[in-house]
């Protein structure tokens, strides 16, 4: 099992551009996630969803929107990309709230 | 809302010394994770505290709920230079609706 793959790795945007990071889990969870990484301020929930076809907003949901159209995979989209979004973003996927929660291995994005 | 608070932030150690971080929530949790992240990778979870007052070991880290349930606290005996990275708590308050909640992490350093 891969467990939760993310891509791309690294990529670096101007300001006002767009893209979308991919997030795929093959342990067949309902739950997925995603958040972001800054220095000193731990992990931070920008998403969520509690199943195929449902989302949710975290802690900062501003700036991003989440597709999850099928179970495996939990799209994050930014549409026009700012300075205040460079990053390290994390996906993760888990059975439940009360479950333990696998992350993928990041993408660092940078806005410049 | 419910807030997570970690100490120390940063813990340098020689190697050999013990090591403990404390997690705080302001509000009594369901229940309550432990992740552990090195240098440049991803969050990986170490285990999770359920009941009051429960004490959980996993070779040298010895992990502690409080009997309130409202904190909790990861202590490393004789650390190693393997043990380098970022302890994270996490707080689950329970319920239907996310409600996971990470501390800002204690980043540990080991002088060999």
């Amino acid at each position: 099992n891969a467990g939760v793959t993310q891509t791309p790795k690294f990529r670096v945007l101007k300001t006002g551009q767009s893209m979308t990071l991919l997030c795929a889990q093959d342990m067949n969870h309902e739950y997925m996630y995603w958040y972001r990484q800054d220095p000193g301020m731990g992990l931070r929930l920008i998403h969520y969803s509690v199943g195929e076809g449902t989302t949710a907003k975290g802690e900062v949901p501003d700036g991003y929107n989440v597709s999850r159209l099928k179970k495996q995979n939990f799209l994050l989209g930014l549409e026009s990309a700012a300075p205040s979004q460079t990053s390290v973003y994390f996906c993760a996927s888990s059975r439940g709230f009360s479950y333990e929660q696998y992350f993928g291995p990041g993408t660092r994005l940078t806005v410049t | 809302g419910q807030q997570v608070m970690q100490i120390p932030q940063y813990q340098h150690v020689q190697e050999g010394e013990d090591f403990t971080t404390y997690c705080n929530s302001s509000t009594t949790l369901s229940n309550i994770q432990w992740y552990k992240q090195r240098p440049g990778g991803h969050p990986v979870f170490l285990i999770q505290l359920v009941k009051s007052g429960e004490v959980k070991k996993q070779k040298r880290l010895t992990f502690q709920f409080g009997e309130a349930k409202k904190n909790s606290s990861l202590h490393i005996t004789a650390t190693q230079t393997t043990d380098v990275g970022t302890y994270f708590c996490a707080g689950n308050s329970g319920g239907s609706n996310y409600k996971l909640t990470f501390g800002k992490g204690t980043l540990l350093t080991v002088n060999p």
